[in-house]
C-alpha cells in the first residue's frame, strides 16, 4: 500500500503559469518535506513542515511556496514557473526530524514549456 | 559546509557478483546514516540505516559498514540482480547535519546479465 502519494505523476505547465503539486501520506508522520531533484543530482531540500511549523531553506527561491492544511496533505505551489524549474519534485515524510528515516513518494515530474 | 560524498559515480557489476558502494562523510559528529535506492523515474527508496554506535548492520542481501575512524561507510549488495540496477545515495540525518537529510552525490549501479 502506498504510504506517500504524489499527484500528478507528470505535470506540464507553461512558463509563468502557476502550478500546484500535491502530496498525501498515510503514515501520520509529523514532518513533511519537499525536495527538488534535477537529472543526475541528489535531491535538494526546499522546505519542510514540522507539524504546522513551516521551515524554509535559505536558498529556496520565493517563487516556491508550500501549504499544509492538515497532517495528511502538503502542497507545493510554484507561482511563476521558469524553464529552470523543470525537475522531479519529491515529497517525503518522517516521524520526527532528528535521526529519523525519511520516506519518499514517487515524485512529480514537472515540465515547463 | 559539511558533506557526504561518494567515490564512484558508476559501478558496473556482473549479475550474481557482489557490489560494494562507498561513501565518505566529513563531519566526525555524524551519527545516523541511510542508504537509498532510486530507480529511474521513481522516488528514493529506503534500503538500510545505521547509527554511529554500530559498525555493521545487515538486511536482506544488503550490509552496511560504518568506519568512524576514517569517516567512511559502504553498502554491500550480495548476489547482485538486474533489479538492483539503480542510483544509490548515502545520506546523513542527525544533529550534525542540522536535523536535515544530507545526500551524497549518488552512484549508478549497472548490472550486466
Amino acid at each position: 500500500d502506498a504510504m506517500v502519494i504524489q499527484n500528478p505523476r507528470y505535470q506540464v505547465t507553461q512558463f509563468g503559469k502557476p502550478v500546484t503539486l500535491s502530496c498525501s501520506q498515510t503514515l501520520n508522520h509529523n514532518v513533511m518535506y519537499w525536495y527538488q531533484q534535477k537529472s543526475s543530482q541528489a535531491p535538494k531540500l526546499l522546505f519542510h513542515y514540522y507539524d504546522k511549523d513551516f521551515n524554509n531553506e535559505a536558498d529556496t527561491p520565493d517563487n516556491f511556496q508550500s501549504r499544509r492544511p492538515n497532517t495528511s496533505f502538503c502542497f507545493l505551489d510554484i507561482r511563476s514557473p521558469g524553464l529552470g524549474d523543470a525537475a522531479m519534485y519529491l515529497c517525503a515524510t518522517s516521524r520526527d526530524r532528528n535521526q529519523e528515516t525519511q520516506y519518499f513518494g514517487p515524485g512529480t515530474r514537472l515540465l515547463v514549456l | 559546509g559539511e558533506s557526504v560524498g561518494l567515490h564512484l559515480p558508476t559501478l558496473s557489476v556482473q549479475e550474481g557478483d557482489n557490489s560494494i558502494i562507498n561513501c565518505a562523510y566529513s563531519n566526525s559528529a555524524s551519527d545516523y546514516f541511510i542508504w537509498y535506492k532510486q530507480e529511474s523515474g521513481k522516488g528514493p527508496q529506503f534500503i538500510i540505516d545505521i547509527r554511529s554506535n554500530m559498525d555493521k548492520r545487515q538486511g536482506q542481501r544488503v550490509t552496511v559498514l560504518l568506519n568512524k575512524t576514517v569517516k567512511h561507510l559502504s553498502l554491500q549488495i550480495a548476489a547482485t540482480q538486474p533489479g538492483d540496477s539503480a542510483v544509490y545515495f548515502c545520506a546523513e540525518n542527525g544533529a550534525a547535519a542540522g536535523n536535515k537529510l544530507t545526500f551524497g552525490g549518488g552512484t549508478r549501479v549497472l548490472v550486466k546479465p
